[in-house]
């Protein structure tokens, strides 16, 4: 079955405390990406990938580190999370950046 | 910068009412448009897109969506909404000046049996 897999879907932790949230598709899809949604501010992009070894920065990439190492797997690193991190994070994948997304069924993040 | 707005936020309906959901985009180039749905507590899921061809674009679950060159819109409607409508939807835009896909700030919908 083609999906794209986040673990884990809920995670409590504590400021300052090193967490990464996988990503993997299975669809040999090129690009990824990953978004945070908040209430009232939509889907914010923080880092996308256009293939392998290639990552760039979106809107709010601030507090955040991705690596592309391998085409179906995508983590999403906070070195130090802060309560304002504290969010739902989704990561999406598609052939290409400009074909439907596939979306995981998202993360969410508590940071104390 | 490019920018895609939804400019309703929060839609109430009742059943059988007719739904119209704005979505512009600031840029004039090459677009790809999407809308997307995230019913309650699910992740995003497509429900139509435009390449190219007829503006008039039809998607799953008695969606369609009219692409308005002229007016940087793309306006998702359905003639008939049911409870089961109840959902956030996002409108997206591809740029293909930037190569970047750019996510509005969705309307929540509230469909009133």
């Amino acid at each position: 079955e083609a999906q794209v897999t986040q673990n884990p879907r809920y995670l409590i932790t504590v400021t300052g405390k090193k967490l990464t949230v996988t990503c993997s598709q299975n669809m040999n899809h090129e690009y990824m990406s990953w978004y945070r949604q908040d209430p009232g501010l939509g889907l914010r992009q923080i880092y996308y990938s256009m293939n392998v070894e290639v990552t760039d920065k979106g809107d709010v990439p601030e507090g955040y580190k991705v690596s592309r190492k391998e085409k179906r797997n995508f983590p999403l690193i906070l070195e130090s999370p802060s309560p304002n991190q504290t969010s739902l994070y989704f990561c999406a994948s598609s052939y290409r950046v400009n074909q439907p997304q596939h979306f995981g069924d998202g993360t969410r993040l508590s940071i104390l | 910068a490019q920018s895609v707005s939804q400019h309703n936020h929060h839609v109430i309906l009742s059943e059988a009412a007719s739904l119209e959901l704005g979505c512009n985009y600031s840029y004039g180039g090459t677009v790809n448009l999407f809308w997307y749905v995230q019913y309650p507590g699910q992740h995003l899921q497509l429900l139509l897109k435009y390449f190219s061809g007829d503006p008039l674009v039809k998607g799953i679950k008695g969606f369609e969506a009219e692409f308005i060159k002229s007016k940087f819109s793309f306006n998702l409607r359905k003639p008939s909404v049911q409870w089961s409508d109840t959902a956030e939807y996002f409108c997206a835009v591809y740029f293909g000046s930037s190569y970047k896909l750019i996510f509005g700030s969705g309307t929540r919908l509230l469909v009133r049996p």
